[in-house]
């Protein structure tokens, strides 16, 4: 059964913090992984994840994957109160579908 | 970039009465897009997959007769809540993604569409 993991559930962090966010996978026919962030409404796009060892940049947010291991991490440098969010992991399957992770909730404090 | 317009952004309606939620591709076509429902504090759960010109797929213990499909065109598909409980409180999103991208294109989703049942 495909399946993601997100880890952790929860992170109180303080502004400035850096945070690292988990997301292990067991999926048929790994093509991709993806992150998401959702505030208040829908899920907003950050990063896709197709090759092991790359890393990809986005301003002070960073991803990579490992296919051999099944996980990718989500890295957050010098967090600020905005990064409050859920954080979503997600692996497509049967075509389209996407399997997404429970999600890790971060919370930034002043 | 690829955009989803999903309507109404929020719904209030009397338990028994039915709901139609639309979601929109402005501009690009899919031939396939997902209903998500969320429970506060968890994540998406898929609820089906809606497929332009023929029946949508449900997944497991999702009530295809309470939560109608239809995928008329390739811009347009609705969710439609029928005979509303309390229960069905929840925020509704759809996704999809330009058909004519590469296999690996990320979904866009629409802003959801938070429904209150009384």
């Amino acid at each position: 059964e495909d399946k993601v993991v997100q880890s952790p559930l929860s992170l109180v962090v303080h502004e400035g913090d850096t945070v690292t966010l988990n997301c292990s996978y067991e999926v048929t026919n790994f093509r991709s992984l993806l992150w998401y962030k959702q505030e208040k409404k829908a899920p907003t796009f950050l990063f896709m994840l197709t090759s092991s060892g790359i890393e990809k940049k986005s301003g002070r947010l960073s991803s990579i994957l490992d296919k051999k291991e099944l996980f990718s991490i989500l890295n957050i440098t010098a967090t600020q109160t905005g990064d409050s969010a859920i954080y979503l992991c997600a692996v497509p399957f049967a075509g389209n579908m996407l399997t997404f992770g429970g999600g890790t909730r971060l919370m930034v404090k002043p | 970039g690829a955009v989803v317009s999903q309507h109404p952004s929020r719904v209030i309606c009397k338990s028994g009465t039915s709901v139609k939620i639309e979601c929109r591709s402005l501009d690009f076509q899919a031939t396939t897009m997902f209903w998500y429902r969320q429970f506060p504090k968890q994540s998406l759960m898929l609820m089906a997959t809606s497929n332009e010109g023929s029946k949508a797929t449900y997944e497991q213990g999702v009530e295809k007769d309470k939560f109608l499909i239809n995928h008329a065109s390739l811009t347009l598909s609705t969710l439609t809540v029928t005979s509303a409980h309390p229960e069905d409180s929840s925020f509704y999103i759809c996704s999809a993604r330009d058909h004519t991208g590469t296999g690996n294109s990320p979904l866009h989703f629409g802003n959801g569409t938070r429904l209150t049942v009384t």
